[in-house]
């Protein structure tokens, strides 16, 4: 069956670390993948996402994804964390000729001041 | 108000009741989304729309789920003899087309007694 792993389940970083979230999927052929993030509180709200096309994906305030497909991985990076980080992170993916999105169980990210 | 809404937000009810969850997308968007969230997981898949069809219910759990999109905008998410396990938070998501960006809703936080 399809799924998605995430390597941490809760990840503890204080303020200017860097960041290395890692996802793992199980699809084979072409595959669209994503990171969510949901800030307390709020709304799930769409990171970054693969396509296609370059493998390294930049997305919303200083993050992004590096698609390595001989490891079926698409690790979440940011060199420099802020408070205002922590969240709950979803790594996601889907086959691009339609199959449901499957996400991963969710890394958890606290960001000490 | 752009983004995806769901109503109720916080629903409790007894076992083996029925209940109604709603969920108005992003107009325009054709593509609509359910998905199941429990405690400390990611969200689970339950059906997709795509108009008024739903284009794969492959993810409802069993014949006590069921969901509609009569005039393809608002979706209905109806629940019949809800159980205990039901107890999650409903999350619905729109995109402008398959494979989009989905854009997701509050939830509903759903509470079986």
């Amino acid at each position: 069956a399809q799924s998605v792993s995430q390597h941490n389940h809760h990840v503890i970083l204080s303020e200017a670390a860097s960041l290395e979230l890692g996802c793992n999927y199980s699809y084979g052929g072409t595959v669209n993948l994503f990171w969510y993030v949901q800030y307390p509180g709020q709304h799930l709200q769409l990171l970054l996402k693969y396509f296609s096309g370059d493998p390294l994906v930049k997305g919303i305030k200083g993050f992004e994804a590096e698609f390595i497909k001989s490891k079926f991985s698409f690790n979440l990076r940011k060199p420099s964390v802020q408070w205002s980080d922590t969240a709950e992170y979803f790594c996601a993916g889907e086959k691009t000729s339609y199959d449901k999105v499957i996400f991963g169980p969710g890394t958890s990210l606290s960001v000490i001041p | 108000g752009a983004g995806v809404s769901q109503t109720p937000s916080n629903k409790v009810t007894e076992k083996g009741k029925y209940v109604e969850l709603r969920c108005d997308p992003i107009s325009g968007h054709t593509a609509l989304y359910w998905y199941r969230q429990s405690l400390g997981q990611g969200p689970e898949f339950l059906i997709y729309f795509q108009g008024t069809g739903a284009a794969d219910d492959s993810g409802l759990p069993n014949d006590r789920f069921f969901a509609v999109r009569p005039e393809g905008s608002v979706s209905t998410l109806k629940i019949q003899r809800t159980e205990r396990g039901d107890s999650a938070v409903y999350l619905c998501a729109s995109s402008l087309r398959r494979a989009g960006e989905q854009f997701f809703g509050p939830g509903t936080r759903l509470t079986v007694l």
